[in-house]
This record gives structure tokens, C-alpha cells and sequence, in this order.
């Protein structure tokens, strides 16, 4: 069966450090990849998705980015946070419905 | 407009009583449809599809309606543990899953 994971659960950053959250996903080959992020109290927003190694597509503009460096393989980067950075990323992966990964919750003081 | 629009609630009820959410779509060539729960600081899961028939899942029943654009989830004999967030997600192309913001319920004792 596939699964999702998802690292760190938790993080706290200060203003201006650098981000990487990392998805994998087992158990299929070449899905479509998601990152979301839910603000406090909103909706789920989507920031990218990818069909395949090496494409990525941007939702929003934004200073994140994306990385799919092997098939089963999702990263979300930042190479400097901002307090409007804080938030839930969920990473999904898809075959029709969306699944989802646990989430990391970042703050950014 | 938002393309997909929720009461966000919260909806207080009894156990035992039945709730119906509604959530409205803009995409009227929107492909697919769906409901998820949230549990407060977790990820999304899936709760079921929606078809064009409508369909059941023990307690729990969807219904599309594609002329009026909204879709509807009812629950039957709620429980204490059916106290969650509840998404609407629509599928308007191949890649793009858009989000309610959810309906909070509470089921109460």
C-alpha cells in the first residue's frame, strides 16, 4: 500500500533562517506531488505541484521554492523566512483523491 | 467569489442528530468532488468521494448536484467522534484540488 511521510513535525525559526521540509512517498512511482500550506484559521492554499522529476509548478509568488530530486522524493526550501511563513505544510500525493502526509508545523518568530 | 465556498459554522448538535453541510462551487467544469475531515492540528483525510449518483458510506451520505453547483454532506446519528473540520475539495483540471475552508461541527454529549 502507499504511504506519506513527512519531516520535521515541529519547527521553530527565527526570521531570515533557511527552510527545508522533506515528502517522500512509498509504494507507487511517478505520482503527482503537492505542497499546501494552512494558515491559522484558513483554508488550505496550494503552493506547487509536481508531475515528475525535476517539474515543478508555482501556485503563488512567494519566496519558497520546490525541488523534486527523485521520482518518490517532494522538498519545500526557503533560503530566508518570514514571519507571514508560519503554518502548516502538508505535503499530498495524488491518484484522483488527495492523501496526505502529517504535516509540519513551522513557526517563525 | 471564492471558488469554493463553506459555512464555516461551528455547528453545534446532540449526539444522535442528523447535520447536512453544504458547500458551493464557481467552476461549472469542475471534474470532481470530495469531502474531507480535519481533527484539529492533523492532516486532511479523506472521508469519501462524491458521484454524480450520490453515494453512502454507512451514516454518512453525499449528494452532487451539478445544475445548482454545490455538493452536500449529511450525517445520520452523529457521534461524539464525527466532532471535527469538514472540507469540501473540488478537482477543476487535471492538478488543481481547491479547498473550503471547512465547517467546523461539534457533537455534543
Amino acid at each position: 500500500s502507499q504511504t506519506i511521510h513527512q519531516w520535521p513535525a515541529t519547527l521553530v525559526q527565527p526570521v531570515g533562517s533557511p527552510l527545508s521540509l522533506e515528502c517522500t512517498v512509498e509504494g507507487t512511482s511517478n505520482p503527482n506531488l503537492y505542497w499546501y500550506r494552512q494558515a491559522a484559521g484558513r483554508g488550505l492554499q496550494l503552493l506547487f505541484y509536481s508531475v515528475g522529476i525535476g517539474q515543478i509548478s508555482s501556485e503563488v509568488p512567494q519566496n519558497l521554492s520546490a525541488s523534486r530530486p527523485q521520482d518518490r522524493q517532494f522538498i519545500l526550501s526557503s533560503k530566508k523566512l518570514l514571519l507571514s511563513d508560519s503554518g502548516f505544510y502538508l505535503c499530498a500525493w495524488s491518484a484522483g483523491e488527495l492523501f496526505f502526509g502529517e504535516g509540519s508545523r513551522l513557526t517563525v518568530l | 467569489r471564492k471558488e469554493v465556498e463553506q459555512d464555516p459554522g461551528p455547528f453545534n448538535v446532540p449526539e444522535g442528530a442528523t447535520v447536512a453541510f453544504n458547500c458551493t462551487y464557481s467552476n461549472s467544469a469542475s471534474q470532481s468532488f470530495f469531502w474531507y475531515r480535519q481533527d484539529c492540528r492533523k492532516e486532511p483525510k479523506l472521508l469519501m468521494s462524491v458521484y454524480s449518483s450520490g453515494n453512502e458510506d454507512g451514516r454518512f451520505t453525499a449528494q452532487l448536484n451539478r445544475a445548482s453547483q454545490y455538493i452536500s454532506l449529511l450525517i445520520r446519528d452523529s457521534k461524539l467522534s464525527d466532532s471535527a473540520t469538514y472540507l469540501c475539495v473540488v478537482r477543476s483540471g487535471t492538478y488543481k484540488y481547491i479547498f473550503g475552508t471547512g465547517t467546523r461541527l461539534k457533537v455534543l454529549a
